[in-house]
């Protein structure tokens, strides 16, 4: 168990819809990271945040909006869904923002759209 | 993040030690070599990291090439709980936090 929680661990919805993802990083970790597993694209990172900001930004479409609230939990909004965003959606966190934090990862939310 | 180089895929016999390459041929000297390694239907967990001397820890020891530009991370027993898909991940200490991930090697073990 890395500690990181991630809600829901499944979810179905219809094309054109919109769901939240949740997550909760490990206590005292205050960077949140988003990535998104499709078996085609493989693991790709798409945005970071850290004590309430954005860090970094990856390959997340203009439809996927994130945010990190103060007591730093993030949710990951993804609307006006496409078969094509069906995958494993991993929230990560880290002690801090820079470069050599370890990464700790959730077990993910798998979304399917149909 | 300069590039890494894995085989696709590599097979053990149980308990037997396994070595999964890594290339970097294109390493800076600040980089710092990451392994990660992801379980079926989990997310990627941490394995271990080194920057120049070889490193151990209880999960696997990391041997570097004295030029950097190759690496390979041992496991010492494979145990069927192995099995998984490893990333070799390179991250200097500049700029943002993030990971970035190749394809990675998938071991299977064998019982």
């Amino acid at each position: 168990d890395s500690g990181v929680t991630q809600t829901p661990k499944h979810l179905i919805t219809a094309t054109g819809q919109r769901v939240t993802l949740r997550c909760s990083p490990r206590s005292g970790d205050l960077s949140v990271y988003w990535y998104q597993q499709s078996l085609d694209q493989g693991l790709q990172f798409l945005i970071q945040y850290y004590n309430g900001e954005e860090r970094a930004k990856g390959n997340i479409l203009e439809r996927f909006s994130a945010q990190q609230f103060p007591d730093l939990h993030s949710e990951l909004n993804l609307s006006s869904l496409e078969l094509g965003d069906s995958a494993l959606y991993f929230c990560a966190s880290s002690r801090g923002g820079s470069k050599g934090n370890t990464i700790y990862f959730g077990e993910g939310s798998w979304l399917t759209v149909v | 993040d300069a590039k890494t180089t894995q085989p696709n895929s590599m097979e053990s016999n149980e308990e037997e030690p396994v070595h999964l390459p890594c290339n970097h041929s294109t390493i800076s000297g600040t980089d710092y070599i990451h392994w990660y390694r992801q379980l079926p239907s989990q997310g990627p967990e941490y394995v271990i990291h080194g920057l120049t001397s070889n490193v151990n820890n209880r999960m696997a020891s990391l041997a570097i090439a004295e030029d950097r530009k190759s690496s390979t991370l041992i496991l010492h027993r494979a145990t069927l709980r192995d099995a998984a898909v490893y990333y070799c991940i390179l991250r200097d200490l500049s700029g943002a936090n993030n990971l970035f991930f190749g394809t990675g090697t998938r071991l299977t073990v064998i019982p």
